[in-house]
């Protein structure tokens, strides 16, 4: 499958549990994304990555959430002492490098089909 | 000044009926545009790109307005399988994208 892979796709913690969630981008994919989206809601953007590093983390909240891609391995989104306001669906997607269309895909991008977080 | 903003709705039209829906942007560096569709409990999906002579897929049409820093998507024939939320989505020089909040679609048989 060369697509957008998360895992896992549905996750229950009790608060104060922490919660983590794994996306592995589409084949020939090196930027990383990840979104939240609240019931009811948009998306909202938290952090962007390349491998070893994080572009920009604008939307991510400054405390329990942290997010890596490192150098082998999935993206993974870490959220600490998980309360009731984090349950949310999260959307991992992926992206080429700008101006760089692959054998898999357009040069825009792509999502997996979320993790499904509820805290209990 | 958010960077995409959109009408978010909802629009409910009857089958067969024709829908546009608009999207502004801010960055008037922005280099690709794009239309996604999102089913309920659903991940976004890519629905078509938007290119500068505007382009058109089926019953879907997409344009650009740089001038105006807008694009647009029209719907002819609406189909119930067309509900869903539809995003704008803005890509200025860089790796960034930028997402509207979606517009809501409902069509009514």
């Amino acid at each position: 499958n060369a697509g957008v892979m998360q895992n896992p796709r549905h996750l229950v913690r009790r608060r104060g549990q922490e919660a983590r969630l794994r996306c592995s981008p589409m084949k020939g994919h090196s930027h990383v994304y990840w979104y939240r989206q609240l019931p009811e809601e948009g998306l909202k953007f938290m952090v962007y990555l390349q491998k070893e590093n994080i572009i920009d983390e604008s939307g991510m909240p400054k405390e329990r959430f942290s997010a890596e891609f490192p150098k082998e391995g999935p993206s993974i989104l870490r959220i600490q002492q998980v309360v009731r306001g984090d349950s949310a669906a999260y959307f991992c997607a992926s992206s080429p490098r700008p101006g760089q269309a692959t054998r898999y895909s357009g040069n825009t991008i792509y999502f997996g089909e979320g993790s499904w977080l509820t805290v209990v | 000044r958010k960077e995409v903003e959109q009408d978010p709705g909802p629009f409910n039209v009857p089958e067969g009926a024709t829908v546009a829906f608009n999207c502004t942007y801010s960055n008037s560096a922005s280099q690709s545009f794009f239309w996604y569709r999102q089913d309920c409990r659903k991940e976004p999906k890519l629905l078509m790109s938007v290119y500068s002579s505007g382009n058109e897929d089926g019953r879907f049409t997409a344009q650009l307005n740089r001038a105006s820093q807008y694009i647009s998507l029209l719907i002819r024939d609406s189909k119930l399988s067309d509900s869903a939320t539809y995003l704008c989505v803005v890509r200025p020089p860089g790796n960034q994208f930028y997402f509207g909040t979606g517009t809501s679609l409902t069509v009514i048989p």
